[in-house]
Order: structure tokens, then sequence, then C-alpha cells
């Protein structure tokens, strides 16, 4: 399974941006990036995914490095309810979603 | 509808009872999974099924058995279980393509006792 490396935990402002960094050295080329997050007492929830291009979507940005070693979670403007655990994963060819230790984003008023 | 429903939201069973957890959707998914997860631990993948077969088992123990009736029901059957089997245990679904967002449910939280 390849590995991602997130910072354990950030914190941000509200209404700030918030830059999330991902490792993935070992990607494949044909890996997908996903990202899920998970608020506390819930389960994980899809956030955004790309394969080489850059993504927008109403949640977030996904910013994909030319290498595709690293990638960037861009939240546009921080809100409390984006106060959460963010997991950053690559998805192979096989049905694994292999979640790794995810960063923990705080977020102060 | 996109919801992922699990039943029941809480659990709490003896060591020497058998249960059962329901999960359930009508997306039309043909990958369901179940995870474990402990308290401040990431989701551990449990199982994987694929157009209702069982198509992983990350070495989870017997005392835990998957079963997918149908395409819209995955079940996780329970018996004989420890007390650090108490976890909450997510379910998901997805299409089979890689390039498409797994949803999860909100987790059955089991306490064994």
């Amino acid at each position: 399974d390849a590995k991602t490396t997130q910072p354990n935990s950030m914190e941000s402002n509200e209404e700030e941006p918030v830059h999330l960094p991902c490792n993935h050295s070992t990607i494949s080329g044909t890996d997908y990036i996903h990202w899920y997050r998970q608020l506390p007492s819930q389960g994980p929830e899809y956030v955004i995914h790309g394969l080489t291009s850059n993504v927008n979507n109403r949640m977030a940005s996904l910013a994909i490095a030319e290498d595709r070693k690293s990638s960037t979670l861009i939240l546009h403007r921080a809100t409390l309810r984006d106060a959460a655990v963010y997991y950053c994963i690559l998805k192979d060819n096989t049905d694994k979603l292999i979640f790794g230790t995810g960063t923990r984003l705080q977020v102060f008023p | 509808d996109t919801e992922v429903t699990q039943t029941p939201k809480h659990l709490v069973m003896g060591m020497t009872n058998k249960k059962s957890l329901k999960c359930e959707q009508h997306m039309g998914h043909r990958a369901m999974y179940w995870y474990k997860q402990k308290a401040k631990k990431p989701p551990e993948l449990m199982f994987v099924y694929s157009y209702e077969k069982l198509s992983i088992n990350e070495s989870v123990p017997s005392r835990f058995s998957p079963e997918c009736p149908n395409s819209s029901l995955l079940n996780l059957h329970l018996h004989a279980l420890q007390p650090e089997d108490s976890a909450l245990y997510l379910c998901a679904s997805s299409h089979r393509f890689k390039g498409t967002e797994a949803f999860f449910g909100q987790g059955t939280r089991l306490t064994v006792v």
C-alpha cells in the first residue's frame, strides 16, 4: 500500500486560508489522490480527489505537484465547522482505501 | 439518496453474546467496506466486498464474520468478542473505480463487557 505523510496537527484562524500538505513520494502513475475528513463523532466524509491536474469543488481545492510526489488541500476560508482530522489517501487498482494518521486541524475564532 | 445507514448506533454486548451490525446503501455501489476505529486513531480496514463477494480480508480474527446478502446490504456478525474489540465500526460503499468517492455511515459504537 502506498504511504502518505502528513503533519500531525495544524492551526488556523477563522476565515483564513488553510493549506494542508501531504507527501506521497512512492505514488505510482495510476494512483488517485483522495482527501477525506472526519469531524468529531462522525464517519469520514469525502472532500476531493484528483489524478494529475489541480481540482476545485465547493468544499476545497486540491493542488497536485507536477511530479505527483506531493499534494496540498486548500480550504479557502476556514470556518469553525472545518475543524476535523483530514486524511490524504492514495487509491490504487485494488478496492482498498487505507487511512494514514491524518492532520488534526484546529480552527480558532 | 447518498446515505449509508448503519444500525444500531450503539451496542453493548457480553463476551459470550452473538450480535450483528447492519449496513445499507441504495446508491448502486458494488464495493462495500467494514472499518474499525479506536479512539483518536484512523479507521482500520477490515473487509472489502466487491460484487457481493469477499475480496479483501485484512487478517481479521474469525470472531468477526462479514456477510453480503445482496448488493445493498452488508452485515458484520460478532461472536465471542473481547473487551479490546470495543470500538466504532464504520461501513462504507463506493463504485468500483478508484477515481470515485466512498460514502461512510455514522458508525456503530460497540462496547464489549
